[in-house]
């Protein structure tokens, strides 16, 4: 069973850094693309941020580039986002998803999610 | 970037009700779309991939149509479990963007 786990969300300050985690099982991992997708409270589905299956290729959306950084250590099946400058809109629950190839494809497995806060 | 407009915002329909959800792209994605189901709290399901092509596992009475910049989710005769929030996602560019969604509710 395919199965993705977000941690390391919590409190904290504008401007601090926070780093995210998913933990995947389920499926070979090292041959999927992987995203981080957020959902500020109330509102809809915004992407975040992609890393190819090798971590060769990393993408961003305008909102957190130079900010946040996507990265994925496959040896021990985690994917990672580190979150710096954080923002009072970066407040939301992030979401990991895979895709079979970080081109033209769609997400077919999400986690659960796991909650930023951003406040003073 | 491109951008997806969802209409209508909120549905409201009752059991049996046929459903149409229109998803719109700023510019043409070919068929690179995708349609999914988020229930409060729970993270998105994927229902619809390739605009028309249905997930395994999800049933029949969705279906999904178009190509180039109109889209539709069809829902045939809508059930209990299917009051949700309906998300369409563009995956033609590496900005990948969704729809800002429709919320299905009971009439």
């Amino acid at each position: 069973e395919v199965q993705l786990v977000e941690s390391g969300g919590g409190l904290v300050q504008p401007g601090g850094s926070l780093r995210l985690s998913c933990a995947a099982s389920g499926f070979t991992f090292s041959s999927y693309a992987m995203h981080w997708v957020r959902q500020a409270p109330g509102k809809g589905l915004e992407y975040v941020s992609a890393i190819s299956s090798n971590g060769g290729s990393t993408y961003y959306a305008n909102s957190v580039k130079g900010r946040f950084t996507i990265s994925r250590d496959n040896s021990k099946n985690t994917l990672y986002l580190q979150m710096g400058s954080l923002r009072a809109e970066d407040m939301a629950v992030y979401y990991c998803a895979r895709s079979t190839t970080v081109v033209k494809d769609y997400f077919d497995y999400w986690g659960q999610g796991t909650l930023v806060t951003v406040s003073s | 970037d491109i951008q997806m407009t969802q209409s209508p915002s909120t549905l409201s329909a009752s059991v049996g009700d046929r459903v149409t959800i229109t998803c719109r792209a700023s510019q043409s994605i070919s068929s690179w779309l995708a349609w999914y189901q988020q229930k409060p709290g729970k993270a998105p399901k994927l229902l619809i991939y390739k605009a028309s092509s249905l997930e395994s596992g999800v049933p029949s009475r969705f279906s999904g149509s178009g190509s180039g910049t109109e889209f539709t989710l069809t829902i045939s005769s809508l059930q209990p479990d299917d009051f949700a929030t309906y998300y369409c996602q563009q995956y033609n560019s590496y900005q990948w963007t969704f729809g800002q969604g429709t919320k299905v509710e009971i009439k």
